[in-house]
């Protein structure tokens, strides 16, 4: 089946610092990511997400960037707050005869005061 | 508040047993998914439906069976029931049956198998 790997599983930073978590998918046919946020307990929550025509697109402190020739997307989230400490999980297409969203891994968000 | 209601928010109930998981998708959204989640472990896709048709299936065991509703409530039921069976179970919903839509996600159900 048709993976997305995404790293890191664990990430630390100060607070104010940016913080940068990557993704990588397989089905060069993927034309929409989104990027999840889950606090401990709760639902994930869609924070952004990006359609295979543009190649960033920003919303405030979070952004995402697409390289569509890599097969990779990322968040970047940039003066970071305690209150972005979270899963944050990127999703994917997967190929198929009937496609669904595959999702990465996730990423133990710590952000440190 | 996402519009997707799932019931209930906890379960508790032993091995062996049968439970039965309710979602009710955001008015107007015909698409609905499922997705288990271990502790500590990402969202694993079960199974859509679609306007009460089925429309992909994932590592669903085949244990679980789901359905979807006249009204498009949906409902996936968990039966001989074993401890690894304890999980947050995830409902989804989604205006269309393509992946270019966005996942509205319920507040879950916590299983847990004793």
């Amino acid at each position: 089946g048709e993976n997305v790997e995404q790293h890191p599983s664990t990430l630390s930073v100060q607070e104010g610092d940016s913080a940068v978590i990557k993704c990588t998918y397989s089905d060069s046919a993927s034309n929409y990511f989104p990027w999840y946020k889950q606090e401990l307990g709760k639902r994930p929550q869609l924070i952004i997400d990006i359609r295979s025509n543009v190649g960033e697109k920003k919303d405030q402190r979070i952004a995402v960037t697409l390289n569509k020739t890599a097969k990779h997307f990322s968040l970047h989230i940039t003066e970071t707050q305690p209150e972005d400490s979270a899963v944050y999980f990127c999703a994917a297409p997967t190929s198929g005869s009937a496609r669904q969203l595959t999702f990465g891994s996730g990423t133990q968000l710590t952000v440190l005061p | 508040d996402s519009g997707v209601t799932q019931t209930p928010k906890h379960l508790i109930t032993a091995t062996g047993q049968r439970v039965t998981l309710r979602c009710s998708p955001r008015s107007g959204d015909l698409s609905v998914y499922w997705y288990q989640q271990s502790l500590d472990q990402g969202l694993q896709f079960l199974i859509q439906y679609y306007n009460g048709e089925e429309r992909a299936k994932g590592n669903i065991l085949e244990r679980f069976s789901a359905q979807q509703f006249p009204d498009l409530h949906s409902e996936l039921n968990l039966s001989s029931l074993e401890l690894g069976d304890s999980a947050l179970y995830f409902c989804a919903s989604s205006a269309s049956t393509g992946t270019h839509s966005p996942l509205h996600f319920g507040n879950g159900t916590r299983l847990t198998v004793t």
